[in-house]
């Protein structure tokens, strides 16, 4: 089946630190691939997505690559900021399959 | 403005009391999705609809109806509500179900407890 891996948070860091969450995938199929995030006390919104392998996917200084050979769509930021606290849930979807698929979600804390 | 509104937001009762969750978006969407949110877990899909009056279970449907009699409107019914579906709830929307690069917009989610 289909199913997404995050690294387990809670994840803290400090303010202008390099991140990297992780996710890996597995799918049947092409899975196209998304990050959404969850600011506190508010719904998933999309932060960055890519549909096919080698895609580079970009948004608010977050990227994340397609890696097929590794089946991984890593979440990176150069510069965290307070801002970006939030939970981040790295997500799937294939062709006909009617949903997404979640990881569990990691929780980023940014402190000043 | 485009969006998915849910009512209520938060929502405390007891078990075996009907309520029902409603869920409204403006942007003449085709498919419409209930999640669930539980720690740990991520969000688990409990039924989605391709259309109006098309509702299909998702991974998680004991204990939750849908229907879907508008374009708009997607409630989520809980019958008789049991601890185990205390939760947070999120709706979600999108133009073409089947398109993989269809971007789907949530809701602001209903956190319900059942006491």
């Amino acid at each position: 089946g289909n199913s997404v891996t995050q690294m387990e948070g809670p994840v803290t860091l400090s303010e202008e630190a390099f991140l990297t969450i992780n996710c890996t995938y597995t799918a049947t199929g092409y899975p196209s691939l998304f990050w959404y995030v969850q600011y506190p006390g508010e719904g998933l919104q999309l932060l960055l997505k890519a549909t096919k392998a080698d895609d580079k996917g970009s948004n608010k200084g977050f990227e994340a690559t397609y890696r097929k050979e590794t089946t991984s769509f890593h979440l990176e930021k150069g510069s965290v900021q307070v801002s970006d606290s939030a939970v981040y849930f790295c997500a799937l979807t294939v062709q006909g399959a009617q949903k997404l698929v979640f990881g569990q979600g990691t929780r980023l804390t940014i402190n000043p | 403005e485009a969006q998915v509104t849910q009512n209520p937001r938060y929502l405390i009762t007891v078990t075996g009391k009907k309520l029902t969750v409603t869920c409204s978006q403006n942007m003449n969407h085709e498919y419409m999705s209930w999640y669930r949110q539980d720690p740990g877990l991520g969000l688990r899909q409990i039924y989605y609809s391709m259309n109006v009056e098309v509702t299909d279970k998702g991974d998680v449907p004991e204990g939750y109806k849908v229907s879907r009699k508008e374009k708009r409107n997607f409630p989520l019914i809980l019958e008789s509500p049991s601890p185990n579906q205390t939760s947070l709830y999120f709706c979600a929307s999108s133009l073409f179900p089947t398109v993989p690069q269809e971007t789907q917009y949530f809701g602001p989610g209903t956190r319900l407890l059942v006491l």
